[in-house]
């Protein structure tokens, strides 16, 4: 069964600092793999998604994701973290027409 | 790109009283629309997927006689929480389905509270 896990439901990084967000899948089959980001009180946007073309997939906001299926990870990156970053974010994986969430990570910008 | 739109956006209701949600596909058609909840601090989970003119197609665990669906067209779904207690009270969050089976576009969600 498709699933994700993300490690750390929060991660702080200060501005102008690497950001890395974990997310680790299982599938049965090659997956469709998504991150998404949530601010408060708002609904979900897509940051970027892996369809098995590219496994480096860019992003929107400077955000990126390598796909690695050796380490069945899609761990999202971004090279320097902006206060406007600041959000939960979400790993999820396609399941027929359904998208399952991961738990989310909140990621906090220190100043 | 693809916009969805819910209303209201923020209600609040007394237990015992049904609130309507609409979610709306403002510049596509959609022909599956998705309903979720996402209780605070926590991820989103699927309620149910509904196909524009057919009954909807609850997950487990959903009630479905509690949390009424209709998708009367390519552009509108509605969720009805039925009798609404407190612990209804959610973000509840529509999507409508892409031109791809992978491809969803979220609403900003409603904040239903349940006194």
């Amino acid at each position: 069964a498709q699933s994700v896990t993300q490690l750390g439901s929060h991660v702080s990084v200060s501005e102008g600092a690497l950001v890395l967000l974990r997310c680790n899948y299982s599938s049965s089959v090659p997956p469709y793999l998504f991150w998404y980001v949530q601010y408060p009180n708002q609904g979900l946007q897509l940051l970027l998604k892996y369809t098995s073309a590219a496994t480096l997939v860019k992003g929107i906001n400077g955000f990126e994701a390598e796909f690695k299926k050796s380490e069945t990870s899609f761990h999202l990156t971004k090279p320097s973290a902006h206060m406007s970053d600041a959000a939960e974010y979400f790993c999820a994986v396609s399941k027929g027409d359904k998208i399952i969430f991961g738990k989310g990570t909140r990621l906090h910008i220190l100043p | 790109g693809a916009v969805v739109s819910q209303h209201p956006s923020r209600v609040i209701c007394k237990s015992g009283t049904s609130v309507k949600i609409e979610c709306r596909s403002l510049d596509f058609q959609a022909t599956t629309m998705f309903w979720y909840r996402q209780f605070p601090k926590q991820s989103l989970m699927l309620m149910a997927t509904s196909n524009e003119g057919s009954k909807a197609t609850y997950e487990q665990g959903v009630e479905k006689d509690k949390f009424l669906i209709n998708h009367a067209s390519l552009t509108l779904s509605t969720l009805t929480v039925t009798s609404a207690h407190p612990e209804d009270s959610s973000f509840y969050i529509c999507s409508g389905g892409g031109p791809t089976t992978d491809t969803q576009y979220f609403g900003p969600g409603t904040r239903l509270t349940v006194l």
